[in-house]
């Protein structure tokens, strides 16, 4: 059975530094896809960040990018220059489709940005 | 037009009330997914339509029954409710399957 880990439930980080949020996930299968999602209080959740499995390439979006270790299992978020409104709940999906269908939520980590 | 939406935004029921969230999205999108999500928890899966068949159904109550009308809207109807069913409800859509999903606000959901 596939699992999502995000160890950290909360985190903190000064306006302008840098935080990375953990995730580590466990399937048998070769051809999945990671993804960061961010749900900012009381707003809906949008996609911060894709990874294709098959790609060695690290995903990057403007401040956003993700150390991908396919080998540890390991899909870690860096957030660079952080900013007040990267206040949110971050979760990390893993998402298979092989016969079958499974798109699986992390716990999230909650990360709040201090001014 | 890259948004979903999801009416109503809040709705109070009682156990024996019936009643319907209804999700819209206009960006041809061909895979839609309904999730239950409590208050500091991830979401959960529910149900998933691609190319507007049911293609999952996570074990869920049949008190909760799903519809796809078309393409664009997808339905969860809803009858003798928990009160454990309280929770947000978000509808999502994806190009298909294999792809990012795009959320819905959500419907805040409480049963009394």
């Amino acid at each position: 059975a596939q699992t999502v880990t995000q160890s950290q439930p909360e985190m903190s980080v000064q306006e302008a530094e840098t935080v990375t949020l953990s995730c580590t996930y466990d399937t048998s299968e070769n051809n999945y896809y990671l993804f960061w999602y961010k749900q900012p209080p009381s707003r809906q959740m949008i996609l911060v960040i894709r990874q294709e499995a098959y790609k060695q390439q690290n995903a990057t979006e403007n401040r956003f990018s993700v150390n991908f270790q396919k080998a540890a299992k390991s899909f870690s978020l860096k957030i660079s220059d952080s900013q007040l409104g990267d206040t949110a709940m971050y979760f990390c999906a893993f998402m298979i489709r092989d016969g079958t269908y499974k798109y699986i939520f992390g716990t999230g980590t909650r990360l709040k940005v201090l001014a | 037009d890259t948004e979903v939406t999801q009416t109503p935004k809040h709705l109070v029921m009682g156990m024996t009330n019936k009643k319907s969230l209804k999700c819209e999205q206009h960006m041809g999108h061909r895979a839609m997914y309904w999730y239950k999500q409590k208050a500091k928890k991830p979401p959960e899966l529910m149900f998933v339509y691609s190319y507007e068949k049911l293609s999952i159904n996570e074990s869920v109550p049949s008190r909760f029954s799903p519809e796809c009308p078309n393409s664009s809207l997808l339905n969860l109807h809803l009858h003798a409710l928990q009160p454990e069913d309280s929770a947000l409800y978000l509808c999502a859509s994806s190009p298909a399957l294999a792809y990012e999903q795009y959320f819905g606000p959500g419907t805040r959901l409480t049963v009394t």
